[in-house]
């Protein structure tokens, strides 16, 4: 039921770009994403709802492809301040309230 | 406000003591929830509150107890744990469904 991402760690020098996935093997209702920093909280990035609304930051994109069940996460231009651990969360049914699943994980390192 | 808060920030106990963590949010958030997290693994949904009622326990062992008192607090009581109940507990918050989670900072606890 965990959902899977891909890579589980990538190194970046400044200005590269990377692309982070994430699948799963249920239907989701929808997928976050959040950026764990080193002794943080995780930290919310975005939403992608089933029917394509989005709601998250300016500066992130992802896609959610609904049929094959993934998301990918975009991250171009990455700065030194993209560096930590990020986690998809896929969200399913859970009754009253839905419940979210984190994905395995993927650990990033920008370089300058 | 847009902050979750969480205390205390660190706690050491031994198996046989009776403790609680507490998590208070001011966003008018109607869902809450404890997730636990050991080191460089995703946070797991622990329970699930909505509308203060109980919506989701994931198997959890009955030595962690949860209540929820009001729309804005949030207690984890704790007794008679084992030294694998070590981890990170993160307190999130929400609106019930396809909302982004806000977390607090956490507790992080160490059993003896």
């Amino acid at each position: 039921q965990q959902p899977v991402q891909s890579p589980q760690a990538v190194i970046l020098r400044e200005g590269e770009d990377a692309v982070i996935n994430c699948s799963s093997s249920k239907a989701l209702y929808s997928v976050h994403w959040y950026r764990q920093k080193h002794g943080e909280a995780p930290v919310f990035l975005m939403i992608l709802l089933k029917g394509g609304e989005q709601k998250g930051h300016e500066k992130i994109s992802a896609s959610f492809n609904e049929k094959k069940q993934q998301s990918s996460l975009y991250l171009t231009a990455s700065q030194l301040s993209y560096s930590g651990t990020y986690f998809c969360g896929t969200e399913f049914y859970g009754g009253a309230t839905n419940k979210l699943i984190f994905g395995t994980g993927t650990l990033l390192a920008v370089q300058p | 406000d847009t902050e979750v808060t969480q205390t205390p920030k660190h706690l050491v106990m031994g198996m046989t003591n009776k403790k609680s963590l507490k998590c208070e949010q001011h966003m008018g958030h109607r869902a809450m929830y404890w997730y636990k997290q050991k080191a460089k693994k995703p946070p797991e949904l622990m329970f699930v509150y909505s509308y203060e009622k109980l919506s989701i326990n994931e198997s959890v062992p009955s030595r962690f107890s949860p209540e929820c008192p009001n729309s804005s607090l949030l207690n984890l009581h704790l007794h008679a744990l084992q030294p694998e109940d070590s981890a990170l507990y993160l307190c999130a918050s929400s609106q019930p469904m396809r909302d982004e989670q806000f977390f607090g900072p956490g507790t992080r606890l160490t059993v003896l």
